[in-house]
C-alpha cells in the first residue's frame, strides 16, 4: 500500500522568509513519482513537479527547489524569499504501482500563508 | 494546454436528490478521475476510467456511481445526497503510460442540506 504523510498542516511565515514543506512516502515498489501539487484560493490544482525514483537529482526552479531523499524516503519543498502569491494548499502525492492508470495517493496538503 | 473544465463551480441540493457533476477533458485522455477533498483528509479517490464505458472504484466509492460514454467525459453522479457528501470534487485526467501527470478541473464545492 501507497502512503504519504504531510505532518505540517498549516504554516504562517512573513514575506521574504524562505520555507520548507515537507513530504514523506511509503512504498514498497522501486519504481514511482512523486509529486507537488499547488491549490491556489481559486481551487484548481496546479502541477508543479513530478521525480522520477531513479532521478534523486535536486531541482530548483526560480525560487522553487525540490529535495528528493530514497534513504529517507522523502521529496520536500523550497520556497526561497516567499511572496504572499505563494499562499495556497499544496499537496505531495505519490504513483506506484505498475498500472498505467496514474493513480495518485495525495497527503492530507499544508496550508502555507504568507503574510505580507 | 490541457484544459479540464467542470460543470459547476458551487452546488446546492437537498437531502435526498440526485446530483450529477460533469467533467470535461479537451486532450484525448484515456485516464478520468474523481477525488473528493476534505479538510485534513487531503484529495481521496472516489472512481476513475481508464477507457470508454470502463470504471474502477477508487478508495472511497460508497454512495457514488460515474459514467463515462464519450471520451471526454466522466460523471459522478450522488445517487441519494447526503449531508456528509457535502465536500470539493475534483476532477483530473492524464495520459497512460506515460507521465502519470494528473491534470485537475476548478473543482466543484458541493453543499448538501
Amino acid at each position: 500500500a501507497q502512503k504519504v504523510t504531510q505532518a505540517q498542516t498549516e504554516i504562517s511565515v512573513v514575506e521574504k522568509e524562505d520555507v520548507t514543506l515537507d513530504c514523506v512516502y511509503e512504498t514498497r515498489d522501486t519504481t514511482y513519482y512523486l509529486f507537488w501539487y499547488k491549490q491556489p484560493p481559486s481551487g484548481e490544482l496546479v502541477f508543479l513537479i513530478r521525480r522520477n525514483s531513479f532521478d534523486e537529482q535536486n531541482e530548483i526552479s526560480g525560487r522553487y527547489s525540490w529535495n528528493f531523499q530514497k534513504s529517507t524516503s522523502s521529496f520536500n519543498f523550497t520556497i526561497t524569499a516567499s511572496q504572499v502569491v505563494d499562499s495556497a494548499v499544496y499537496f505531495c502525492a505519490l504513483y506506484a504501482g505498475g498500472t498505467s492508470y496514474g493513480k495518485l495517493t495525495f497527503g492530507q496538503g499544508t496550508i502555507l500563508t504568507v503574510h505580507p | 494546454d490541457v484544459k479540464v473544465t467542470q460543470s459547476s463551480r458551487y452546488l446546492v441540493k437537498r437531502t435526498g436528490e440526485k446530483v450529477f457533476l460533469e467533467c470535461v477533458q479537451d486532450m484525448d485522455h484515456e485516464n478520468m478521475f474523481w477525488y473528493r477533498q476534505d479538510p485534513g483528509l487531503g484529495l481521496r479517490l472516489i472512481y476513475f476510467s481508464y477507457d470508454v464505458k470502463m470504471k474502477e472504484k477508487g478508495d472511497i466509492p460508497e454512495g457514488y456511481s460515474v459514467s463515462r460514454e464519450k471520451k471526454e467525459r466522466f460523471s459522478l453522479i450522488l445517487e441519494s445526497a447526503s449531508t456528509n457528501q457535502t465536500s470539493m470534487y475534483l476532477c483530473a485526467s492524464n495520459p497512460p503510460r506515460v507521465t502519470k501527470t494528473q491534470y485537475f478541473g476548478p473543482g466543484t464545492r458541493l453543499l448538501v442540506l
